[in-house]
């Protein structure tokens, strides 16, 4: 069974498109969370949820948007996507009480053209 | 502010032998936790270790123990009898404050297990 799953797992755009990064888990977790890791492997976190609240979003464009329908889903919708935004989003989830045991889904890899 | 260093862009080991990683991280927090993810060719993180700041202990998982020198501010993992499957990018983090959910990740040092 997949523990945290990400849909698509490859996506390739044109500049200006608008996409989403579906995300989900199985194992119960109260907290999600996306990362972006750029070329060079720096991994950044991007945001977190706990029961439908963000609690960290870090300087990210607003052009990010995190979308929680409940809490096994933490989609990411992007807006006008630029070259720039090509990296790996790894999605993960965790329990609040134990956030330094993050469980990552395998990764979507976006190439924006 | 809060910063996740490792030196090591690239190490070789030989097989079964052991290797240490470098971390050191930098902090005004008085309590923090410290964790390494491993991250093989197939691109998904795995979380190896953690330690806490106030656990006077180095923690150990396995062939994985974390050398924690407060005072150094060092989080080094040293992994026991290595084997080609560690052939892995190798990720420090950090969680600070250890009640909040701000993590910072270091660059990443990638491991070549040599048979």
């Amino acid at each position: 069974d997949t523990a945290v799953s990400q849909t698509p797992k490859y996506l390739v755009t044109q500049m200006g498109n608008d996409k989403s990064i579906k995300c989900e888990q199985n194992l119960g977790h109260d907290t999600m969370y996306w990362y972006k890791q750029d070329s060079k492997k720096f991994l950044k976190i991007m945001f977190s949820y706990n029961n439908k609240e963000l609690i960290i979003n870090e300087t990210v464009p607003n052009r990010f948007s995190p979308k929680s329908p409940d809490k096994a889903h933490l989609n990411l919708h992007i807006n006008s996507l630029e070259l720039g935004d090509s990296a790996v989003y790894f999605c993960a989830s965790s329990q609040r009480s134990r956030p330094e045991t993050q469980y990552f889904g395998p990764g979507t890899r976006l190439l924006v053209l | 502010a809060q910063k996740i260093t490792q030196t090591q862009p690239g190490m070789f080991v030989q097989e079964k032998e052991a290797v240490t990683l470098d971390c050191t991280y930098d902090t005004s927090d008085q309590s923090y936790g410290l964790f390494w993810y491993k991250q093989p060719s197939s691109g998904e993180m795995i979380f190896l270790i953690y330690q806490g700041s106030y656990d006077e202990q180095n923690a150990t998982e396995g062939r994985y123990s974390l050398n924690f020198q407060k005072a150094r501010k060092s989080a080094n993992l040293v992994i026991s009898a290595s084997q080609l499957g560690d052939s892995a990018m190798y990720f420090c983090a950090m969680r600070g404050p250890i009640t909040g959910n701000q993590f910072y990740f270091g660059t990443g040092t990638s491991l070549t297990v040599i048979p």
